[in-house]
């Protein structure tokens, strides 16, 4: 109940093709998914997130849409580039008691950017 | 978006020999800190989560006396790695959140490589 599947495990497109990523969850528990971008030797970095009240979210060329009574959300990166290339991962917040969240990360997706 | 700088980037260390990885927070109060270990191509794998001023939750699986974290304060927390190993190589990331705020801040991981 503690995951979030996400899929696919690996992804190429072609430059100024639109990269969608999925996921998804079971648990009604958690109340913040956010997206992360993370290069080869570097940290993730936040891209975007959405809460379950809001069905879309666009920030730029990357949008989350976000479907609760399915319990799946996905993120569109349009106009994708080479500089896009990077290994996205979705996550899940839950709230534990004492007022602490953690983050249940999917298990990533390689997305290749073809120009 | 808040920075989360950690230090060091590399580190090679001796089999037997303990290391000090540091993560502070720049700009921010880090009220919660998350310590994560990254194998290659993988997920980000929750080690532990401290709140400033109490003792570290760790993850189940996790060596406690093993992975020694310490939040002193409201932005630094450490993670030494006691009597580091060969298999103890891999990608550490820390990240951190202020209370009330639901977005967590990646710094740019730590290699450690233990031979």
């Amino acid at each position: 109940q503690q995951q979030v599947k996400q899929s696919p495990q690996s992804l190429i497109v072609q430059k100024g093709g639109i990269s969608i990523i999925n996921c998804a969850y079971e648990n009604t528990a958690f109340d913040y998914f956010p997206w992360y971008q993370q290069f080869p030797g570097k940290g993730p970095a936040l891209l975007i997130a959405i809460r379950p009240d809001v069905s879309e979210k666009k920030e730029g060329r990357f949008t989350i849409s976000f479907n609760k009574s399915a319990k799946q959300f996905s993120l569109h990166i349009m106009d994708s580039q080479p500089g896009d290339s990077a290994t996205y991962f979705c996550a899940a917040s839950i709230e534990y008691s004492g007022g602490y969240n953690k983050l249940i990360f999917g298990a990533g997706t390689r997305l290749a950017v073809h120009p | 978006g808040a920075v989360v700088s950690q230090h060091p980037s590399r580190v090679i260390c001796k089999s037997g020999t303990s290391v000090k990885i540091e993560c502070r927070s720049l700009d921010f109060q880090a009220t919660t800190m998350f310590w994560y270990r990254q194998f290659p191509k993988q997920s980000l794998m929750l080690m532990a989560t401290s709140n400033e001023g109490s003792k570290a939750t760790y993850e189940q699986g996790v060596e406690k006396d093993k992975f020694l974290i310490n939040h002193a304060s409201l932005t630094l927390s450490t993670l030494t790695v006691t009597s580091a190993h060969p298999e103890d190589s891999s990608f550490y990331i820390c990240s951190a959140r202020n209370r009330g705020r639901t977005e967590a801040f990646f710094g740019q991981g730590t290699r450690l490589t233990v031979v």
